[in-house]
């Protein structure tokens, strides 16, 4: 069954340091989705991107976020200049095209720890 | 008010229990919804999608109640592998549109 997968896994960055995660979403999917969550706290949506451009985002995707997608492959999400708050699981999730009650896949995360 | 509530726990029980899980969603315009699982630091999973008419999978039996803004999930005869943390999740509108979780409810199943 395809999956998304993300890369990598664990990243350690010092604070300042910009960060690059990658993605690399299911191959006929339309929409992708990046999702952080702090340890012990809910999912919380950041960011969506359709048809090359960003769809939706919330609040927290600031200017120090950017996302693209440079190939036809990866999605991956940027953080200019990390903060020891950006520490959090990132989950990248992308959908089929459209169905009844289109569920979000979700890739296995990368754990992101600013020191 | 918050988006999408549950029920804080988390819950202790013993196999073989029968235990429901309760979400509030504030959006009346909520198009889908979903339970989702989560097991520690591992990504969200799809456990059912759930429809206006209730659906049941197994052991797990989903219910959704449109007017009273209220979805809730049955688990029956409960295993040791069901420990996990239980998300409500809702799709606000259309297709496309990013989901909104619930906070999660822990559940542990002990022997």
């Amino acid at each position: 069954e395809p999956e998304v997968t993300q890369t990598p896994s664990h990243q350690v960055t010092q604070m300042g340091q910009e960060v690059i995660l990658r993605c690399v979403p299911i191959s006929n999917h339309l929409y992708f989705y990046w999702y952080r969550q702090i340890l012990g706290q809910k999912v919380e949506f950041l960011v969506s991107f359709y048809n090359n451009e960003i769809s939706e985002k919330s609040e927290i995707f600031d200017d120090q976020f950017s996302v693209e997608r440079p190939d036809g492959s990866n999605f991956t999400l940027k953080i200019r200049s990390t903060k020891l708050e950006d520490s959090a699981m990132y989950f990248c999730a992308s959908i089929p095209p459209r169905a009844s009650h289109t569920e979000q896949y979700f890739g296995p995360g990368t754990r992101l720890t600013v020191t | 008010r918050k988006e999408v509530e549950q029920d804080p726990g988390p819950f202790n029980v013993p196999e073989g229990a029968t235990v429901a899980f309760n979400c509030t969603y504030s959006n009346s315009a909520s198009q889908s919804f979903f339970w989702y699982r989560q097991d520690c630091r591992k990504e969200p999973k799809l456990l059912m999608s759930v429809y206006s008419s209730g659906n049941e999978d197994g052991r797990f039996t989903a219910q959704l109640n449109r007017a009273s803004q209220y979805i809730s999930l049955l688990i029956r005869d409960s295993k040791l592998s069901d420990s996990a943390t239980y998300l409500c999740v809702v799709n606000p509108g259309d297709y496309g549109q990013n989901f909104v979780f619930g906070p999660g409810t822990r559940l542990s199943v002990l022997p």
